[in-house]
């Protein structure tokens, strides 16, 4: 079976661009989550969307918003792009939208972007 | 707000020595869940093990073992024997609320021949 796939896995924008990140669920989860992972740190809470619709918000600036489709993949959209924003954005997956014991989150490998 | 922290940056051990990775959280909530997630370099978090607030019990898992205490806010990991294969990143996580997970900076562990 697949599991989280994100899209692209690497890329390079210049400051001020925007930047639109791909993730696709494994089958039959409804709960996607994405997470900000700088170099050499743990990741951080973006958002979490269940059902199509946002159920949770990390302290992140407005340029950071997402949406998440009838079929469940999501889509996290960053404007105005910073050096700072340099990061690997982590999708996550979850078979219900709270974290219980019984909802573990799956990860995906990530889309590396670069700021220049 | 909920805190991780993994006092322990970086640990280089040789291969077939047992080591331990630490991970102290701090919370007000009284049921919580705590997370290890594996970080090898393809960059994607692998699951290790989940453990609820209320279940203080000690588990192993083949050469993975872990150690919950609440009377002292630990969660820690221990790999016995270890091996090449069991060098990446470590994170120690706890849930905040229903929607996220709080991470540690991670414990990058380094196995050598």
């Amino acid at each position: 079976d697949a599991g989280v796939t994100q899209s692209p896995t690497h890329l390079i924008k210049t400051r001020g661009q925007h930047v639109t990140l791909r993730c696709s669920p494994i089958s039959g989860h409804k709960s996607v989550s994405w997470y900000q992972q700088v170099l050499g740190q743990g990741p951080q809470f973006i958002f979490q969307y269940y059902e199509k619709e946002e159920r949770g918000r990390g302290n992140f600036p407005d340029r950071f918003s997402a949406r998440q489709f009838p079929n469940y993949s999501s889509e996290l959209n960053v404007n105005a792009l910073l050096l700072g924003d340099s990061a690997l954005y982590l999708c996550a997956s979850s078979l219900q939208g709270a974290v219980s014991g019984a909802n573990v989150l799956t990860f995906g490998a990530g889309s590396r972007l670069t700021v220049l | 707000a909920q805190k991780v922290t993994q006092a322990q940056t970086e640990i280089s051990v040789v291969e077939k020595e047992d080591v331990t990775l630490d991970c102290v959280y701090e919370t007000r909530d009284t049921t919580y869940y705590l997370f290890w997630y594996k970080q090898p370099p393809s960059g994607e978090l692998v699951f290790l093990i989940r453990r609820n607030s209320f279940d203080e019990q000690n588990e192993i898992s083949g050469r993975y073992s872990w150690n919950f205490q609440k009377s002292t806010s630990s969660f820690n990991f221990t790999i016995t024997a270890s091996q090449v294969v069991d060098s990446a990143v470590y994170f120690c996580a706890l849930s905040e609320g229903a929607q996220k997970l709080v991470f540690g900076q991670g414990t990058r562990l380094t196995i050598n021949p």
